[in-house]
C-alpha cells in the first residue's frame, strides 16, 4: 500500500471479484485508523474506522483488517464493482502530542483501485 | 460535505504574493486541519487547530500560517507564494478527538 516514488501503488480487478487492499503504518502508538476513498476530483470520503483494541471490522461490503504486531492495515472489499475505483488512503491517528489532547491524523499514500467491467 | 466550504476553488496567483485560504464550517466542531495532495505524496498535513486561537503545526508547515479567530473559519496564508506550493489544499473537520475526518472540496492553488 506504500507508494514509491512518484507512482502509486495500483490494483486491477474484476468487477465481481473481491478486492484487498494494504497499508503500512509507523507509530506503534497509533490508537485509531481509518479508511477513505477518493474520486477524481473530490475530497476523501469516509469508508470504515478500527480502533486498536479491535483486530476486525465489518461495514457493508467492506472489512478492516488490523494486525498491530506488524503494524499493517488492510481493507477488503467483497464483490467489487465499477463505482468501487478511486484512491484509497488508510490513515492513523497518532494519540496525544507532548503538550494535550491535540489529534494528529497521518495519511498513507494511498493506492489506486480500478475495477474492469 | 458535513457543512464544509473551502473558497477559493480554485486560484492562480504569482510567485511571491501572499495568498489565503479559507474554510468555513457551520457546525462548531473542534478540530479543524489543513492538508496539502500531491502525486506520489498523498495528503500530507500542514497545520491544525484544536480550538479558537489553539493551533499547531503539521509535517509540511514551512512556509504557512494558520489563524482561527472564531470556531468556524481556519485561515491558512502563504506569505509569499512559491511554486512548490502549487497544490490542492483540502480542509478538514473532526467532530472529535478520535473520529473520523470530514473533508471539504478542496481548493486547486497554482502559482506561476
Amino acid at each position: 500500500g506504500e507508494s514509491v516514488g512518484l507512482h502509486l501503488p495500483t490494483l486491477s480487478v474484476q468487477e465481481g471479484d473481491n478486492s484487498i487492499i494494504n497499508c503500512a503504518y509507523s507509530n506503534s502508538a497509533s490508537d485509531y485508523f481509518i479508511w477513505y476513498k477518493q474520486e477524481s476530483g473530490k475530497g476523501p470520503q469516509f469508508i470504515i474506522d478500527i480502533r486498536s483494541n479491535m483486530d476486525k471490522r465489518q461495514g457493508q461490503r467492506v472489512t478492516v483488517l488490523l494486525n498491530k504486531t506488524v503494524k499493517h492495515l488492510s481493507l477488503q472489499i467483497a464483490a467489487t464493482q465499477p463505482g468501487d475505483s478511486a484512491v484509497y488512503f488508510c490513515a492513523e491517528n497518532g494519540g496525544f502530542s507532548s503538550g494535550g489532547s491535540n489529534y494528529k491524523l497521518t495519511f498513507g499514500k494511498g493506492t489506486l483501485l480500478t475495477v474492469n467491467p | 460535505d458535513a457543512g464544509i466550504t473551502q473558497s477559493p476553488r480554485h486560484k492562480v496567483t504569482e510567485t511571491g504574493t501572499p495568498v489565503t485560504l479559507r474554510c468555513h464550517q457551520t457546525e462548531n466542531h473542534r478540530y479543524m486541519y489543513w492538508y496539502r495532495q500531491d502525486p506520489g505524496h498523498g495528503l500530507r498535513l500542514i497545520h491544525y487547530s484544536y480550538g479558537v486561537k489553539d493551533t499547531d503545526k503539521g509535517e509540511v508547515s514551512d512556509g504557512y500560517s494558520v489563524s482561527r479567530s472564531k470556531t468556524e473559519d481556519f485561515l491558512l496564508t502563504l506569505e509569499s507564494a512559491t511554486s512548490s506550493q502549487t497544490s490542492v489544499y483540502f480542509c478538514a473537520i473532526r467532530i472529535r478527538g478520535v473520529s473520523e475526518a470530514f473533508f471539504g472540496q478542496g481548493t486547486r492553488l497554482t502559482v506561476v
